[in-house]
């Protein structure tokens, strides 16, 4: 069965430092994976994916993520933290099988980070 | 490009009322949508998907129901909404191929009194 935890509730960084939210996901064939942002009373917004192409990818606003099969791991990562940065992030495995077109998915508990000034 | 659209985004109602919540997809055809439900501490709770019009599938039995009236509309409702009901509403949509990246419209923040 697949499933994704994070392994933080809640990252408090500076501004200016870098950022690192940590995901593990458990799946029973090549998953893919997914970052998404919500800022506060928004939708959520995908920062990146991850297809079994290249496994480190690069998403929006600076951030990327490296996908590593033998720790299951997708962490997300960003050099430099920006205070608009300040959201909750979803680590988030797809259940379908590849080719599937429901495209169900499953969510993280979300990490909310903070950056201070 | 394609953009989604929810209405209304916040709403307050009274328990035992009626509940009728708008999702639409501009810029694609056929995409394949969904309603979550995001309530506090409980994370984001999918609660129906649909592959076409008329087509739904319930993933949480509830007092809230969906309907597809068109390629590119999707709307929950509920007859009676219960306290239980509040939370934070959201509609996704993903193409009709087979890719399952999704994405979200900006929500509705419904609360029951």
């Amino acid at each position: 069965a697949q499933s994704v935890t994070q392994l933080d509730s809640h990252v408090s960084v500076s501004e200016g430092t870098p950022v690192l939210l940590r995901c593990n996901y458990s799946s029973s064939y090549s998953p893919s994976l997914f970052w998404y942002v919500q800022h506060p009373n928004k939708g959520l917004q995908l920062l990146l994916k991850y297809t079994s192409a290249a496994t480190l990818v690069k998403g929006i606003n600076g951030f990327e993520a490296e996908f590593k099969k033998s720790e299951t791991s997708f962490h997300l990562t960003k050099p430099s933290a920006h205070m608009s940065d300040a959201a909750e992030y979803f680590c988030v495995v797809s259940v379908g099988p590849r080719g599937g077109s429901q495209g169900n998915l499953i969510f993280g508990k979300g990490t909310k980070l903070s950056v201070k000034p | 490009s394609q953009t989604i659209h929810q209405w209304p985004a916040t709403l307050v109602q009274p328990v035992g009322s009626p509940l009728s919540l708008e999702c639409t997809v501009e810029g694609t055809s056929n995409p394949n949508l969904y309603w979550y439900r995001q309530a506090a501490g409980r994370g984001l709770q999918l609660l129906f998907y649909s592959v076409g019009i008329g087509q739904i599938s319930s993933e949480v039995p509830q007092n809230l129901s969906a309907s597809r009236p068109q390629d590119r509309q999707f709307i929950l409702s509920s007859k009676k909404l219960l306290l239980s009901d509040s939370g934070f509403y959201l509609c996704a949509w993903s193409p009709g191929s087979s890719t399952d990246t999704q994405y979200f419209g900006p929500g509705t923040r419904l609360t029951v009194l």
